[in-house]
């Protein structure tokens, strides 16, 4: 069974510094996604990771994928209140190509 | 493109009514997924569908769920007959290939059984 973990599960940081979340899985996935959901919002899709070491970049957004690690980091550079947000990461289930989504991390991001 | 359209946005039901959930996919994704998200339980799978077709839903909670898709443009959940522990906010979405595509999601059905 293929399990996803995030941590922190709750993050509050001031503006203008940086910091990772961290997205691991169980077992062998070459595929990974990163979700952001404002409050009362639906899910918006940041970035897709495809192969190891795979490294997206949006704005203060950054994701990367180690696949042998199986780890997914998610890392925020120069915080803005903007960013306070929930992300989610996802990976696919090889077998049936399902969705298993982490619990989400709150973060919050204070002026 | 729209985007995923889902109706109603807000729902409140009494216990034991029957309530119906709506999505239209974005034109042209094959895949239709149905997710039921909670503060308990986190984002689930409930459901999904390919051309149409129910592929996988071992998620659906128990028989009180069901789901269909007519066509391509149309997908329903219906719970009958609803209970409190079925709050939550429902979200649609759809993707041009299950494997390899983003989800597109639905901005969500928040359901209230009181």
């Amino acid at each position: 069974e293929l399990k996803v973990e995030q941590n922190p599960l709750f993050l509050s940081m001031q503006e203008g510094k940086n910091y990772t979340i961290y997205c691991n899985y169980s077992t062998t996935s070459d595929r990974l996604y990163w979700y952001r959901q404002d409050p009362g919002k639906s899910l918006e899709s940041l970035f897709v990771l495809l192969s190891n070491g795979a490294v997206k970049q949006e704005g203060r957004l950054m994701a990367s994928l180690d696949t042998k690690a199986r780890l997914s980091t998610l890392h925020i550079t120069a915080a803005v209140h903007d960013l306070s947000a929930t992300y989610f990461c996802a990976v696919v289930l090889a077998s049936n190509y399902q969705l298993i989504w982490g619990a989400g991390t709150k973060l919050i991001i204070k002026p | 493109d729209a985007g995923v359209i889902q109706s109603p946005r807000h729902e409140v039901t009494e216990m034991g009514q029957e309530v119906t959930l709506r999505c239209k996919p974005i034109s042209g994704h094959d895949y239709l997924f149905w997710y039921r998200q909670t503060m308990m339980r986190g984002l689930e799978l409930l459901i999904y569908f390919n051309n149409n077709v129910p592929i996988d839903d071992s998620g659906m909670p128990e028989d009180r769920f069901s789901a269909k898709m007519p066509n391509a443009s149309f997908s329903t959940l219906k719970i009958q007959p609803s209970e409190p522990r079925d709050s939550a906010v429902y979200f649609c979405a759809s993707s041009a290939d299950r494997g390899t595509d983003t989800q597109y999601f639905g901005p969500g059905t928040r359901l209230t059984v009181l």
